[in-house]
């Protein structure tokens, strides 16, 4: 069955500090992949994708995912994080209309 | 801007009283998609329309319904809400198609409250 594994629920960084989280997808076809970022008490927010092509991709606001297929990751990261960026993030792989998203890493930065 | 707007972005209802909430998009996708969010976990998707097929996933509950009149427009109604139905409710949509990358886009979210 096709999952999606983020191995750390929780995660603290101290603003200015570079971050990396990781997701794990299970074997598939090429995988379309994806990267949301969730603000308390909003909708989901679609930060990068992948589905083809050079495997690091650049999002907004600062941030880039790698795909590796080797070790069937799609890890995000950020060279310097900003207080703003604290909020739940959740990977996602996609195919023919269905997602199936990750159970989520919540970022908190330490002023 | 295109976007997906749901309303209301608060919902306060009764245990056993019916509830719809409202989704609308303009960016002319053709799959729109229902999904149920608990504090603290990852959206659960309730079912989808490709274009007006409904799909339902096998583990949503009968309680839930929805109705897609237009390209533009989906509900969901929740027929005799429970305690156990109160979350985040977010609405979301892709085009689904040659070339595409599936992509979905997510509105705002309703809260619904069941008291």
């Amino acid at each position: 069955a096709q999952s999606v594994t983020q191995p750390d629920i929780h995660i603290t960084v101290s603003e200015g500090a570079s971050l990396e989280l990781r997701c794990n997808y299970s074997y598939g076809a090429t995988p379309y992949l994806f990267w949301y970022v969730q603000s308390p008490g909003q909708g989901l927010q679609l930060l990068l994708k992948y589905f083809s092509g050079d495997t690091l991709v650049q999002g907004i606001k600062g941030f880039e995912a790698e795909f590796k297929r080797s070790q069937s990751s799609f890890n995000l990261r950020k060279p310097s994080v900003h207080w703003s960026d604290a909020a739940e993030y959740f990977c996602a792989r996609g195919n023919f209309n269905k997602f199936y998203f990750g159970s989520g890493t919540k970022l908190n930065v330490k002023p | 801007d295109a976007m997906v707007i749901q309303n209301p972005r608060y919902q306060v209802t009764q245990f056993g009283k019916p509830v719809t909430l409202s989704c609308s998009q303009t960016l002319n996708h053709n799959v729109m998609y229902w999904y149920q969010q608990k504090s603290s976990q990852a959206p659960k998707l309730l079912f989808h329309y490709y274009d007006k097929d409904f799909n339902n996933e096998a583990d949503t509950p009968d309680n839930f319904q929805s109705r897609r009149p237009n390209t533009s427009f989906c509900f969901l109604d929740i027929r005799s809400p429970g305690l156990g139905d109160a979350a985040m409710y977010l609405c979301a949509t892709s085009r689904v198609g040659s070339g595409t990358s599936y992509e979905q886009y997510f509105g705002p979210g309703t809260r619904l409250t069941v008291t």
